[in-house]
Formats: structure tokens, sequence, C-alpha cells
């Protein structure tokens, strides 16, 4: 029974397109993340929310738009994507500090 | 947001050995966690060591944090094939655990 889930775990795409990456936790956490590892492994977080609303926002593009229809869920949409964007993305979710992390999406842009 | 920086980048040592890496970083924290990466695989939560503690165990793993000095250390005793991974360290004050690049780790049978 996975713990938290993410779909999907491959994404090939072009240029300037749109998608979605979709993430749902089970465990009843209050705070979810997405993070996003480059090819040099470093891992960056991007967003986070608690109990569906967003509480941390670094520097990331307008393109990147979070929404957390409700507390097990955190989706990330990307628009127009470009090269840079090709990375593994990460959800997370913590309910006492310790973070539960999804198997990744692996978004390659070509 | 707090960043640990995470040396070496790659260790490489045989079964049986320890593996000793370090993580450091620069502001005040609440705590301090370390991860495990398999390859291809999302992070695992390996310890999590509060501010006013200055060791704690798990298994074969042990992990140091001086305050003072701004570090921390995870020894992982008689490796094993299966740690064959990469580790990463997270401190914390609030809601955001950042992470570095990770300590390659490779146990050579």
């Amino acid at each position: 029974d996975t713990a938290v889930s993410q779909t999907p775990k491959y994404l090939v795409t072009q240029m300037g397109n749109d998608k979605s990456i979709k993430c749902e936790q089970n465990l009843g956490h209050d705070t979810m993340y997405w993070y996003k590892q480059d090819s040099k492994k470093f891992l960056k977080i991007m967003f986070s929310y608690n109990n569906k609303e967003l509480i941390i926002n670094e520097t990331v593009p307008n393109r990147f738009s979070p929404k957390s229809p409700d507390k097990a869920h955190l989706n990330l949409h990307i628009n127009s994507l470009e090269l840079g964007d090709s990375a593994v993305y990460f959800c997370a979710s913590t309910g006492a500090g310790e973070l539960f992390f999804g198997e990744g999406s692996r978004l390659t842009v070509l | 947001s707090q960043q640990g920086e995470e040396d070496p980048q790659a260790l490489s040592i045989q079964e049986g050995e320890n593996a000793t890496m370090n993580c450091s970083y620069k502001t005040s924290i609440n705590n301090l966690q370390w991860y495990r990466q398999n390859s291809g695989r999302g992070l695992v939560h390996l310890i999590l060591i509060r501010s006013n503690e200055r060791e704690k165990h798990s298994g074969r793993l042990r992990v140091t944090l001086d305050t003072s000095k701004k570090s921390s250390s995870l020894l992982i005793t008689a490796s094993r094939a299966a740690d064959t991974a990469s580790y990463f360290c997270a401190p914390s004050n609030d809601y955001k655990l950042s992470f570095g690049a990770g300590t390659t780790v490779t146990v050579r049978a």
C-alpha cells in the first residue's frame, strides 16, 4: 500500500507543451511538498501546502502552478515546458517533521 | 531556506568497512535529518537528531551533531552492498527541508 504515490513515473514531451504530475498521500498528513532534483542530484524545494493552503513558494517560474484540491492531493501543472525543466520531480508529505517521498516523476523535455 | 552541504561528494569502500560522511549548514536549526536515496527511487528517512542532542544511534547508523560548528556526521558501520546509495542531510528550523547534492556511497563486494 503506497504511502505517497505520484503519476506518471515517466513523462517525455516537447518544448512548449503543458503537462501535469499528480501526487496523493494516504498517510493523513497535513503538509505536502514538491521538490525538483536536477541531473547533479541537487534536491530543491519548490512548493509546500499545509491543509490545502500554500505555505512555501520558493523562487520558481510562474509556469509552475501547484494545486491542492484536498489535503491528500498536491498536483503540479507546468505550462510552456522548457528544456531546463527536465528533471525528476518528487512529491513528499509530512506529519511531524520526517518527510515521506514518492518515487519521483522523471520529466524529459525534448 | 536552510540547505545542508554534504562532503565528500562520493565515497567508495569495501564491504565490511565503515563509511563516514559530513554535513555542514549555515544557520540555527531545530533538528537535522538524514535520508538515503537508492538509484531511481525516492528519498527514505534514516534518522532525525534534535538540536539539543549530540549523538544518536539507529542500528548500524550513528549520527553526531555539533551545533557550535554547524556540522553533522553520519557513520555507517560494517557496510553492506545494500548500503550503496546517495545520502542527504536536511537541516531544519521550520517546515522547509532543503537538501544538497548528497554523498554517493558505493560499497564494493
